[in-house]
């Protein structure tokens, strides 16, 4: 059972470029999260979807977008990159039952330089 | 604001040595979630506590909630090495958020021999 996938797992972009983070889940979940993590801190809510056409903003949307278009996918868009956005980002996934707890992928580590 | 506040944010303890985590957050949601994350890889789902009185325990870690003083705590007993890690305790975020989670700083734990 692979759980929740992130690629890529690395990536190094120049201020200005953009790229998508993909995030997949095999676990039929309705609910999918991006958080980010920055140094020494804890996760902040970019985005996240209730279900295939249904996403809303998080606590720092500002320079992300992400669409959902299947149960299973919940891309991460970064449209030109800036130094702000190095961090790693996690995308979890719940099922939707009172009290279930959020199932985390590896993480991708982004460095725009 | 709604926010989770950890002490300590660092420890360093000795192996065999008893220790508790507190976690206190703001909202006034029912339940909590620990997590565990080892340097450099993804968050793992410790307990899920769901109710008031909530008490839950695995290995030499044991979690309870307290939601009228808005108090967590994860309690080590003889600690061992492989319990180094950081530790979240993430609060449920209803509002709009459709049930995010917050975090703190987590609590950096590290065992030494």
């Amino acid at each position: 059972n692979a759980g929740v996938t992130q690629t890529p797992k690395f990536r190094i972009l120049k201020i200005g470029q953009s790229m998508t983070l993909q995030c997949t889940q095999d676990m039929n979940h309705n609910y999918m999260y991006w958080y980010r993590q920055d140094p020494g801190m804890g996760l902040k809510l970019i985005y996240y979807s209730v279900g295939a056409g249904i996403t809303d903003k998080g606590e720092v949307p500002n320079g992300y977008n992400v669409s959902r278009s299947t149960t299973e996918d919940f891309p991460l868009r970064l449209e030109l990159a800036a130094p702000s956005q190095t961090s790693v980002y996690f995308c979890a996934s719940r099922y939707d039952r009172v009290g279930q707890p959020q199932h985390f992928g590896d993480g991708t580590r982004l460095s725009i330089l | 604001e709604l926010k989770v506040e950890q002490n300590p944010l660092f420890l360093s303890m000795q192996e065999g040595k008893n220790y508790t985590i507190y976690c206190n957050y703001s909202t006034t949601s029912d339940r909590l979630y620990w997590y565990r994350q080892d340097p450099g890889k993804s968050l793992e789902s410790l307990f899920v506590l769901l109710s008031n009185g909530a008490v839950k325990q695995e290995g030499r870690l044991m979690a309870s909630l307290d939601t009228k003083a808005r108090l967590s705590t994860l309690h080590i007993t003889a600690a061992v090495h492989d319990l180094s890690a950081t530790y979240f305790c993430p609060d449920l975020n209803y509002g709009g958020s459709q049930g995010n989670l917050i975090f703190g700083k987590g609590t950096k734990l590290s065992v030494k021999p």
